[in-house]
């Protein structure tokens, strides 16, 4: 079956404008997270949606957000960019919350290039 | 608040050597120990150790974890080039229903 699918993969956006990325996780899953990825600081938990609601939110300011929608797939949002926020995003899905397993599926994520 | 640290941060190896990535943590209601493998993008999952002192295989690769001295390590022996790629540690902990990853161990292997 098919993977974690994220669009668009890569872009590049100036300081002040707002970008929406886009996660559709494997079929029958229903709990969607994202990730940021920078060298710094490895990946960091940003949100978890399951079944629409935000269930969880990271240590990120207002400006980033996200939703799910009824088929599961999800949307992040960053508004006014800064240069910080360049980074690699990355959605992974998994069945429900996360189980005892806390397995995660990964999408190949989008990078992000703010200048 | 919960912290997973990675060692190395990076190694280059031979191919043939054997190599350990050291992953320790401090978290609230552990859950689970994971460890994933990135080599371009999308991190791809290796194990999950729940309980202590049970060895996980898969071909070259074993991992152990100590939940009494929180930490786990992830064996990889006869290192092939194709093992080169970052290696990520993350727990899961119930509470916060997320996982809390490293920052990652970068292994080269070269001929």
């Amino acid at each position: 079956k098919a993977g974690v699918t994220q669009t668009p993969r890569y872009l590049i956006k100036t300081r002040g404008q707002q970008v929406t990325l886009s996660c559709s996780p494997i079929s029958g899953h229903r709990s969607v997270s994202w990730y940021q990825q920078t060298p710094g600081q490895g990946l960091q938990f940003l949100f978890e949606y399951f079944s629409e609601t935000q269930r969880n939110k990271g240590n990120f300011p207002g400006r980033f957000s996200g939703r799910q929608f009824s088929n599961s797939r999800s949307e992040m949002n960053v508004s006014t960019l800064e240069l910080g926020d360049s980074a690699l995003y990355l959605c992974a899905s998994s069945f429900a919350r996360l189980s005892d397993t806390g397995e995660l599926f990964f999408g190949e994520g989008s990078r992000l290039t703010v200048l | 608040e919960d912290k997973v640290v990675q060692s190395p941060l990076s190694l280059v190896v031979h191919e043939g050597d054997t190599v350990t990535l050291n992953c320790s943590y401090e978290v609230t209601n552990f859950r689970s120990l994971l460890w994933y493998k990135q080599e371009k993008k999308a991190p791809t999952f290796l194990f999950m150790l729940t309980s202590s002192g049970i060895e996980k295989k898969s071909g070259r690769l074993s991992s152990i974890l100590d939940k009494k001295e929180l930490f786990s390590i992830l064996n990889i022996t006869a290192t092939q080039t194709g093992d080169s790629a970052v290696y990520l540690c993350a727990v899961y902990t119930g509470t916060a229903s997320k996982l809390t990853f490293g920052t990652g161990t970068r292994l080269q292997v070269t001929l």
